[in-house]
């Protein structure tokens, strides 16, 4: 298995900008996270998926984040406009919940940079 | 509300052993996960410790659980250079799925 795959791996881009980061979960997983990582804020969680249906998006900082997940295999988080506060590394995990310690499987993250 | 706090950093000597410690505050945590952060990459899982059990051992790891205190440690032997990483604690609550991570340790290994 190729494990979870983010792309793209590092991200510049003018404030005011839209972006959009994508994620392809493992085959077969049935949870999606989306989680954003400052040195200040460590790990935050910013919304989760189960069945490709949103369970719990309390952590998306603004309505200017927004992320979709239209089939089992693919999410987007998506950022309009952004802004230079929204510079951090945002990774995306799977899991399977069948599993009893559901563990996460984590990509390898998007840099982002906004100037 | 759920929170995991660690010490943010922590310095050893090669093959000396390693501690790391961690609280968190969801006493019905099922099951709590020490994870690893290379410089560049997504975290790793490393372990995991069921809320009934003490202790568990996996090679060089010894993850101690305190379940009254609500503390979690994990101990590195024989701390090697390529150990030198980010180290989360995490706990996950019977109520949802969604981890709750600390901000990390950073071990340093010096030779």
């Amino acid at each position: 298995d190729a494990g979870v795959i983010q792309s793209p791996r590092h991200e510049v881009t003018e404030m005011g900008q839209e972006v959009t980061l994508r994620c392809k979960p493992i085959s077969g997983h049935d949870y999606l996270f989306w989680y954003r990582q400052t040195m200040m804020r460590g790990l935050e969680l910013l919304i989760y998926f189960n069945n490709n249906v949103p369970i719990d998006d309390s952590g998306m900082p603004e309505d200017r984040f927004s992320a979709k997940m239209p089939n089992a295999s693919f999410s987007t988080l998506k950022i309009q406009p952004s802004e230079p506060r929204d510079s951090a590394v945002y990774f995306c995990a799977s899991s399977l919940r069948g599993r009893g310690f559901a563990g996460y499987t984590f990509g390898s993250g998007t840099r982002l940079t906004v100037v | 509300g759920e929170d995991v706090e660690q010490s943010l950093f922590l310095s050893v000597r090669e093959g000396d052993s390693s501690v790391i410690n961690c609280t968190y505050t969801d006493s019905s945590s099922t099951y709590l996960y020490w994870y690893k952060q290379e410089p560049g990459a997504g975290l790793q899982l490393l372990t995991y410790i069921f809320s009934n059990m003490d202790m568990k051992q996996d090679q060089r790891l010894t993850v101690l659980l305190n379940k009254k205190d609500k503390h979690l440690s994990l101990r590195i032997a024989d701390t090697q250079t390529g150990d030198s990483a980010i180290y989360f604690c995490a706990e996950r609550g019977q109520a949802g799925t969604a981890l709750i991570f600390g901000k990390g340790t950073t071990l340093s290994v010096s030779s």
